[in-house]
């Protein structure tokens, strides 16, 4: 079973806009994770939030968290056409040890 | 690039067959940790190794098993393969440490079940 949720399921934007990717989880975690995987190839790493953070930023990327709604965003910034992938949060729940559990992903296609 | 390397990139089996797949994690990661990404679905926890015991376990029948060498490569066993089997299959090595450490993740093998 998943975890977590992204809404939307699928994103069209130009080059240029902001993506922003929405996650919600169902229990208490230590950290929050976006990854992103381009055409069901290998998943890239892009970002940690933990439990007791609420915001983070890495280069065009800013994640929030709110723990209170179990849910977290992701925002890209000023989208390339090279940012079209699918986006996944994946939640290390408490006690799991690193055990990650994704939500389904969204598809973002960034339109040149 | 991450590191973690895994074999073969391609597969394809027919039902009842057995397969393994293989992993080698980056250097230093002594923890494994194997996903099931099923087509436009979000990769699914299968388990984990950390120094050569299994670690925890997701929700797979035991026709999944695996192995954790002393090199910390590790491999992924299915028996009896099922059609519902088809799908990418992920390892993911992690520095010692436990929760909280970045997953960094191989390329997949693509199993096809026929």
């Amino acid at each position: 079973s998943q975890q977590g949720e992204e809404d939307p399921q699928a994103l069209s934007i130009q080059e240029g806009e902001n993506a922003t990717m929405n996650c919600s989880y169902k229990t208490s975690i230590n950290n929050l994770q976006w990854y992103r995987q381009n055409s069901g190839r290998g998943l890239v790493h892009l970002i940690l939030i933990r439990s007791n953070e609420r915001e983070k930023h890495s280069g065009r990327l800013r994640v929030t968290l709110d723990t209170s709604k179990k849910s977290s965003s992701l925002l890209i910034t000023a989208s390339r056409a090279a940012d079209t992938a699918s986006y996944f949060c994946a939640t290390d729940a408490l006690g799991a040890g690193n055990m990650l559990t994704f939500g389904g992903g969204t598809r973002l296609m960034v339109k040149p | 690039e991450t590191g973690v390397t895994q074999s073969p990139t391609h597969l394809i089996k027919t039902r009842g067959q057995q397969v393994t797949l293989r992993c080698s994690s980056q250097s230093g990661h002594n923890t494994v940790s194997w996903y099931q990404q099923a087509l436009g679905q979000g990769p699914q926890f299968i388990f984990q190794y950390y120094r050569e015991e299994e670690n925890g376990r997701g929700n797979f029948p035991p026709r999944f098993s695996g192995l954790q060498f002393p090199n910390y490569s590790s491999e992924l066993n299915v028996n009896a393969l099922e059609l519902d089997d088809s799908a990418l299959y992920l390892c993911a090595s992690s520095l010692p440490g436990g929760s909280g450490n970045e997953q960094f993740f191989g390329p997949g093998t693509r199993l096809t079940v026929l």
